[in-house]
C-alpha cells in the first residue's frame, strides 16, 4: 500500500457530516493558498484556492476560509463522502516564490 | 489546467546508482517545480527548473546530487545521483501555466536499497 499520509494527523467523519479541515501558515506574506487533495498513489490534487484579499471562496461542496489576522486557512468539505477519504495539505504562495506545503491532514470517512 | 506524466512511475534501484526521472507536460507552462515527498511526509520544494538555464535549489538540495534540465516549456528532467536508502521516496514535478493554479504529476516512487 501507500505509505503517503501515514504518519499524519486523522480526521474521523461520518459520511453525510461536514468536514473541517484547519491548516494554520507562518508567513504573513503569503498572499495565495490552496488546497491539494492527495489520494493513495496519486499526484496532489488542486482542489480550491483563494487569495489573500479575499476571506471565504466557495466551490463545490467546498469552502475555503481564510483569516489573515490569526494566520489560519480552513477547508470544509459538505456531506462528505468515501470518495472524500484522503490526505489534505495546505499550500501558501508569498508573490512568485514557490508554494510552501503545510504538514498534512489524513481524512477518514466512515461509512 | 495542465496535464502531467512522469516517468518511470517506480523504481527500485540499487545504493551507489542514479535514476533519471521525466516530466512531461502537455502544454507549455511558465514554471516547473521538483518536489521531494518522504514517507509520511508533506512535499518539499527541491528546485525550480529553469528553461534554458541551471535550476534553482532550496537549502539543502545541490546540484551535483540532483541535477536538473529543462530544454523547452514542456519538458524536464531530475537525476537523483549516487542514490542511498534516505533517497527514497516520491518525486513529484509540478508546473506553473498562468495565474497562480500549480499542477502535480502523479510522482515517481523511489526504493534504494
Amino acid at each position: 500500500g501507500e505509505s503517503v499520509g501515514l504518519h499524519l494527523p486523522t480526521l474521523s467523519v461520518q459520511e453525510g457530516d461536514n468536514s473541517i479541515i484547519n491548516c494554520a501558515y507562518s508567513n504573513s506574506a503569503s498572499d495565495y493558498f490552496i488546497w491539494y487533495k492527495q489520494e493513495s498513489g496519486k499526484g496532489p490534487q488542486f482542489i480550491i484556492d483563494i487569495r489573500s484579499n479575499m476571506d471565504k471562496r466557495q466551490g463545490q461542496r467546498v469552502t475555503v476560509l481564510l483569516n489573515k489576522t490569526v494566520k489560519h486557512l480552513s477547508l470544509q468539505i459538505a456531506a462528505t463522502q468515501p470518495g472524500d477519504s484522503a490526505v489534505y495539505f495546505c499550500a501558501e504562495r508569498a508573490g512568485n516564490t514557490p508554494l510552501v506545503f503545510g504538514k498534512g491532514t489524513r481524512l477518514s470517512v466512515i461509512a | 489546467s495542465a496535464v502531467i506524466s512522469q516517468k518511470p512511475s517506480r523504481d527500485i534501484c540499487q545504493r551507489g546508482t542514479s535514476l533519471t526521472i521525466q516530466c512531461q507536460v502537455d502544454s507549455q507552462v511558465t514554471m516547473m517545480f521538483w518536489y521531494r515527498q518522504q514517507p509520511g511526509q508533506s512535499l518539499t520544494l527541491i528546485a525550480t527548473a529553469n528553461q534554458g538555464s541551471e535550476a534553482t535549489y532550496e537549502s539543502g538540495f545541490v546540484i551535483d546530487k540532483f541535477p536538473i534540465s529543462r530544454p523547452n516549456l514542456t519538458f524536464s528532467t531530475l537525476t537523483v545521483s549516487n542514490m542511498s536508502p534516505e533517497d527514497s521516496s516520491i518525486y513529484l514535478c509540478s508546473s506553473l501555466k498562468s495565474g497562480y493554479e500549480q499542477f502535480f504529476g502523479p510522482g515517481t516512487r523511489l526504493t534504494v536499497l
